[in-house]
């Protein structure tokens, strides 16, 4: 069964930082594509960053609204799959979802298959 | 980046409605659309991917259709478990974007 957990959310200062964590289990982590998508409260989804996999030179995507201030990565050997974000703004505040990104054929991959139950981040004084 | 315009944005319907949604993409996106499902309080769900895929599970009466910019999401007799918003989402080109969500409530 697939389980992706995300983990780091909390209460913090704008301006300041915060490192979500999602791990996952039940599929081969490694194969796969990875996303975040957020949700402001009692808004639409909105995706924010995408990591591809090891055969795809690990590249990274991101939303124009977070570029230059969060940070997507993963380590494949814990199965695991972050989100650095800095200079936190109000703007922020949502609940961050760990997506997995389907299988891959050429340049199609499967969206957003599997999700976490979120984790909440409020930017708040 | 692609604008993807849902529409209605909320509706009213009785169980055993047909209702239909929309969703219009700024330029053509191929058959990189998919159609997910959000209950109040609860994870997204993918009901539809490739336009007109359904994911396995979602029930029969849920159907997707379009191309290139216009796509439909169709409920052929709603049911009470289908009251939600659903958002339809595009893949082809970064940034992935989201539809706006059309929120379905009860007559």
């Amino acid at each position: 069964e697939v389980q992706l957990v995300e983990s780091g959310g909390g209460l913090v200062q704008p301006g300041g930082s915060l490192r979500l964590s999602c791990a996952a289990s039940g599929f081969i982590f490694s194969d796969h594509y990875m996303d975040w998508v957020r949700q402001a409260p009692g808004k639409g989804l909105e995706w924010v960053a995408r990591t591809r996999d090891r055969a795809h030179g690990y590249g990274t995507e991101y939303a124009a609204s977070v570029k230059g201030r969060f940070t997507i990565s993963r380590d494949d050997s814990r199965n695991s799959l972050y989100l650095q974000m800095n200079s936190l703004k109000a703007d922020d505040t949502a609940v961050y979802y760990c997506v997995r990104v389907g299988d891959c054929s050429g340049d199609w991959c499967s969206p957003a298959d599997y999700w976490g139950q979120g984790a909440l981040v409020t930017v708040s004084s | 980046d692609i604008q993807m315009t849902q529409s209605p944005s909320a509706m009213s319907a009785s169980v055993g409605d047909r209702v239909t949604i929309t969703c219009r993409a700024s330029q053509d996106i191929s058959n990189y659309l998919a159609w997910f499902q959000q209950k109040p309080g609860k994870v997204p769900k993918r009901l539809i991917y490739a336009v007109s895929t359904l994911q396995g599970g979602v029930p029969s009466r849920f159907s997707g259709s379009g191309s290139g910019t216009e796509f439909t999401l169709t409920i052929s007799s709603l049911q009470p478990e289908d009251f939600a918003t659903y958002y339809c989402l595009q893949h082809n080109f970064y940034p992935l974007t989201f539809g706006g969500g059309t929120k379905v409530e009860i007559k």
